[in-house]
C-alpha cells in the first residue's frame, strides 16, 4: 500500500522568506516522489520529482524538494518567496516497484503575503 | 498541442437532472484519467482507462456515476441522477507509458459542477 500526508491544510509566509510545504509517505518498497502546483482555476501542473540520486531536486519556479529516506520525507522548499507562488501544492508517491498509479496527499495551499 | 481540453468549464445543475462531462486528451496518450476534487476530501482518482479500456474503477463513488471512453481522444464521465453532495471539480488528465512511469500527468483546466 502506498500513502501520502501532507500535515499542513495551510501554509502562510511572507514575499522573501524561505517557504517550506511538507509531506511524508509511506510506500513498502522504494518511492517515486513527485510534486503538483495548482494556481487558481486551474488543473495541476507537474513541479518536480525525484526518482533516484541526489536526494536534493530542482524543478520549476526555483522551487526544489528534499528527499529524506530515514524520515520518509519529501518537503518542498523555496529560498524565497513570490506573491505569484500562492497556490495549491500536491504531493503524490508511488511505490516504485507497484502499479504506476500514483497516490496524491490532500493539498496544501500556500499563501505568499506581500 | 492544446492539452487536455474539458467541457464544460462550470456546470450548474438541479439535484435529480443527469450530467455529461467531457475530456479530450492530448494526442497519442493512451492513459486517460478521472479525479474529484473537494475541500473535504481532497483529489480522489475516480476512474482510468488505458487503450479506452477502463482498467481501475475501485474510486467511482456509486453505480449514478459511469464513465466511458468510446475512441481515444473523448471520454465521458456520466452522473445520473445527480445529488448536491457530487458538487466538485472533476478534472481529466492524460499520460503515456513513458511519462506515467515518472508520473508525469497532464490535467485539463477541470470542470466545476454545482448540484442544488
Amino acid at each position: 500500500a502506498q500513502s501520502v500526508a501532507q500535515p499542513e491544510d495551510q501554509v502562510n509566509v511572507a514575499e522573501g522568506n524561505p517557504l517550506t510545504v511538507k509531506c511524508t509517505y509511506s510506500v513498502s518498497g522504494n518511492p517515486y516522489l513527485f510534486w503538483y502546483v495548482q494556481y487558481p482555476n486551474r488543473g495541476l501542473q507537474f513541479l518536480l520529482k525525484y526518482i533516484t540520486g541526489d536526494n536534493l531536486v530542482k524543478g520549476s519556479y526555483g522551487f526544489e524538494a528534499e528527499f529524506n529516506k530515514s524520515q520518509t520525507s519529501f518537503h518542498l522548499k523555496k529560498p524565497s518567496a513570490l506573491v505569484s507562488d500562492s497556490a495549491l501544492y500536491f504531493c503524490a508517491v508511488r511505490d516504485r516497484g507497484g502499479s504506476y498509479i500514483p497516490t496524491f496527499g490532500r493539498g496544501t495551499s500556500l499563501i505568499v503575503h506581500p | 498541442d492544446a492539452g487536455v481540453i474539458q467541457s464544460p468549464r462550470h456546470e450548474v445543475t438541479e439535484m435529480g437532472q443527469e450530467v455529461t462531462l467531457r475530456c479530450k486528451p492530448i494526442s497519442g496518450h493512451d492513459y486517460l484519467f478521472w479525479y474529484r476534487q473537494t475541500m473535504m476530501r481532497g483529489l480522489e482518482l475516480l476512474i482510468y482507462f488505458n487503450n479506452n479500456v477502463p482498467i481501475d474503477d475501485s474510486g467511482m463513488p456509486e453505480d449514478r456515476f459511469s464513465a466511458k471512453m468510446p475512441n481515444a481522444s473523448f471520454s465521458t464521465l456520466k452522473i445520473q441522477p445527480s445529488e448536491p453532495r457530487d458538487s466538485a471539480v472533476y478534472f481529466c488528465a492524460s499520460s503515456d507509458v513513458d511519462l506515467l512511469y515518472y508520473n508525469e500527468q497532464f490535467f485539463g483546466p477541470g470542470t466545476r459542477l454545482t448540484v442544488l
